[in-house]
């Protein structure tokens, strides 16, 4: 399967602003608006930031919010918290209908 | 609410064979596609496999190679993952998720906490 690849670390101060982006193939997310964002605190249940590239979820704070530009998608977090101090995942459909995780950013505030 | 439980993991021989099992509750088991995905250590999350709602059509990643099953049984709402002939490389954390959709849409919107197998001699 094809590599999905977003940045391995990404940090900011309290209350900035940061984004991740994650870069596919034309057989995934350069195809498909289909690309979800997750948030993994090791030791917990990962957590659906966004589907469908922008769609946010009931009960997902706004300061999440997503995008896409050819084969790169994006998560934004705005207004940084302590407690968004984790590990980050954006995931695609691909044309083998399978599903492909990026290979994960830590965000450190 | 969403409950996902897994178990069934533990330590295994190279060569050896399980069976991991996700408890479901909180919605209506079979009206939604389900998911296998892993952790290595230290490594980030894999997909492994999909389930539809009502059994008939499963996905795998190419990696599976034959070695791995998902099934599921609307009775006990309950999902399934054997892995045959373990290798070293599938020592990791097995998550079950929910899909959003009954065919799969591929959005996994609720997850369990894990269960970890390791295949060591």
């Amino acid at each position: 399967q094809s590599a999905v690849t977003q940045p391995a670390s990404v940090s900011g101060s309290l209350g900035q602003s940061i984004t991740i982006s994650c870069t596919g193939t034309s057989s995934d997310v350069g195809y498909y608006n289909y690309v979800s964002w997750y948030q993994h605190h090791p030791g917990k249940a990962p957590k659906l930031l966004i589907s469908d590239v922008s769609n946010r979820p009931s009960g997902v704070s706004s300061r999440f919010s997503g995008s896409k530009s050819g084969r790169t998608a994006s998560l934004t977090i705005s207004g940084l918290q302590p407690e968004d101090e984790a590990d980050y995942y954006c995931s695609s459909y691909t044309s083998s209908s399978t599903l492909v995780f990026g290979t994960g950013t830590k965000v450190t505030v | 609410e969403v409950q996902l439980v897994e178990s069934g993991g533990g330590v295994v021989q190279p060569g050896g064979s399980l069976r991991l099992s996700c408890a479901a509750s909180g919605f209506t088991f079979g009206a939604f596609a389900m998911h296998w995905v892993r952790q290595a250590p230290g490594k980030g999350l894999e997909w492994v496999a999909l389930i539809s709602g009502d059994g008939e059509d499963t996905k795998y990643a190419d990696f599976v190679k034959g070695r791995f099953t998902i099934s599921r049984d609307r009775i006990t709402d309950s999902l399934f993952l054997h892995i045959n002939n373990l290798r070293a490389e599938d020592t990791a954390l097995y998550f079950c998720a929910k899909d959003s959709g009954d065919y799969g849409d591929y959005v996994c919107d609720s997850w369990g906490q894990g269960t970890l197998v390791t295949v060591s001699a």
